[in-house]
């Protein structure tokens, strides 16, 4: 079964300081993979995806992500934070072609002003 | 230009008490689906609908159902909650699987259900 893991459930950072949030899923065919924020308040939002192509992916807000087939990961990055990235950051996995999209437990992320 | 709505936003009811949530939609896909998610986990999917066709997950329990009248409107309809039916529930929508540009899901902004 398709499984995601994200890495730390709780982050605290300073504004200016470079964000990585880990992303790992097992399922052995061919992904779609995506990265969705939750600001306080707000609904999920799309901040990137991947579904082929150049595995450097960028999204909103100068977010990006790499996609590592070898290591089955897709983590997070952006060089500097901003106060306002403050929220719950979810990595998705769907099989390519499929319905089923399965998410990880999320991180919660407090940018410190 | 809200996109998918859900109604209501918060919604309480009693132990047994059957309740209904709606969503809506003006994106015009094809892909409604509806997610249950409880405090600090991931959002399971319980079923989707493409088109008119009903998908349910295999772990989703029997007191879970969906109507999907039209292409805007989908409802989740529990028969008999239970108090660990407290939860967010999210719907969400995206066009068919295989047209170009992806389909990717847009969400609303979810019903949190209190039983009591």
């Amino acid at each position: 079964a398709q499984s995601v893991s994200q890495h730390n459930h709780h982050v605290i950072l300073s504004e200016a300081a470079s964000l990585e949030l880990g992303c790992n899923y097992s399922y052995g065919g061919t992904v779609n993979l995506f990265w969705y924020v939750q600001y306080p308040g707000q609904h999920l939002q799309l901040l990137l995806k991947y579904f082929s192509g150049d595995p450097l992916v960028k999204g909103i807000k100068g977010f990006e992500a790499e996609f590592i087939k070898s290591k089955f990961s897709f983590n997070l990055r952006k060089p500097s934070v901003q106060w306002s990235d403050t929220a719950e950051y979810f990595c998705a996995v769907r099989r390519d072609g499929g319905f089923k999209t399965i998410f990880g437990a999320g991180t919660r992320l407090f940018v410190k002003a | 230009d809200a996109m998918v709505i859900q109604n209501p936003r918060y919604q309480v009811t009693q132990f047994g008490k059957p309740v209904t949530l709606s969503c809506s939609q003006t994106l015009n896909h094809n892909v409604m689906y509806w997610y249950q998610q409880k405090s600090s986990q991931a959002p399971k999917l319980l079923f989707h609908y493409y088109d008119k066709d009903f998908n349910n997950e295999a772990d989703t329990p029997d007191n879970f159902q969906s109507r999907r009248p039209n292409t805007s409107f989908c409802f989740l309809d529990i028969r008999s909650p239970g108090l660990g039916d407290a939860a967010m529930y999210l719907c969400a929508t995206s066009r068919a699987p295989g047209l170009a540009g992806g389909y990717e899901q847009y969400f609303g902004p979810g019903t949190r259900l209190t039983v009591t």
